[in-house]
């Protein structure tokens, strides 16, 4: 059984580009949930995906989007980067929708924007 | 609307000594409770959790919490601590039904010292 996966490790961008970052969940697992983790901080919520829709959102702008695919897999996009956005981007795959479900986290995306 | 606070940000303690990681939350509904913890360049991995029944719940690694709904808590414990403990905790909170957003605490890290 594979685990959770994201791509890439870590990268730069600019202020002001546009990220894609990828996830790939566990098998089996059909929702999705992304979070960004400022340094020293708990993981905040950005947005959950259950059978390729939007289940739920966070408190974060409409430049960040996401998509979920048939498979599963997943895609975090952020427009317009600011330097703010630098984080650890975490991905984390269930189940099911439902709070009650183990979350299983990726080992993340480092975001740095300069 | 719900929030979690974790009481000490830092938390130093020597090898072998218990310890007791504190987590209060706040919502205005019924809720779910989990202890992650993170270790250095990883993701987040679930400790234990609170959904219904017996308040005292305990992780496979020794780690147990207790689910105080009169004092709105959920303090993690260890009797004696490894140094392979030494991560970051998160207390997280999620409201009953419908989808899963939790909150997440701004975590505590342990350092066990031999």
């Amino acid at each position: 059984e594979t685990g959770v996966t994201q791509s890439p490790t870590h990268l730069i961008k600019t202020r002001g580009q546009q990220v894609t970052l990828r996830c790939s969940s566990q098998s089996g697992h059909n929702t999705v949930s992304w979070y960004q983790q400022a340094l020293g901080q708990g993981p905040q919520f950005i947005f959950q995906y259950y059978r390729e829709e939007e289940n739920g959102r966070g408190n974060f702008p409409p430049r960040f989007s996401g998509l979920q695919f048939p498979n599963y897999s997943s895609e975090l996009n952020v427009n317009a980067l600011e330097l703010d956005d630098s984080a650890l981007y975490l991905c984390a795959s269930s189940l099911g929708q439902v709070a009650s479900y183990e979350q299983y986290f990726g080992p993340g995306t480092r975001l740095t924007v300069t | 609307a719900q929030s979690v606070t974790q009481l000490d940000s830092q938390v130093p303690v020597f090898e072998e000594a218990p310890v007791e990681l504190r987590c209060n939350y706040s919502s205005s509904v019924s809720v779910y409770l989990f202890w992650y913890v993170q270790y250095p360049n990883q993701g987040l991995q679930l400790l234990l959790k609170y959904l219904s029944g017996s308040t005292l719940v305990e992780s496979i690694n020794g780690f147990e919490a207790e689910f105080n709904k009169s004092q709105t808590s959920f303090h993690l414990r260890k009797p004696s601590v490894h140094i392979s403990d030494t991560a970051e905790y998160f207390c997280a909170v999620s409201g009953r039904g419908g989808s899963y957003i939790p909150t997440f605490g701004r975590g505590t890290s342990l350092i066990v010292h031999p």
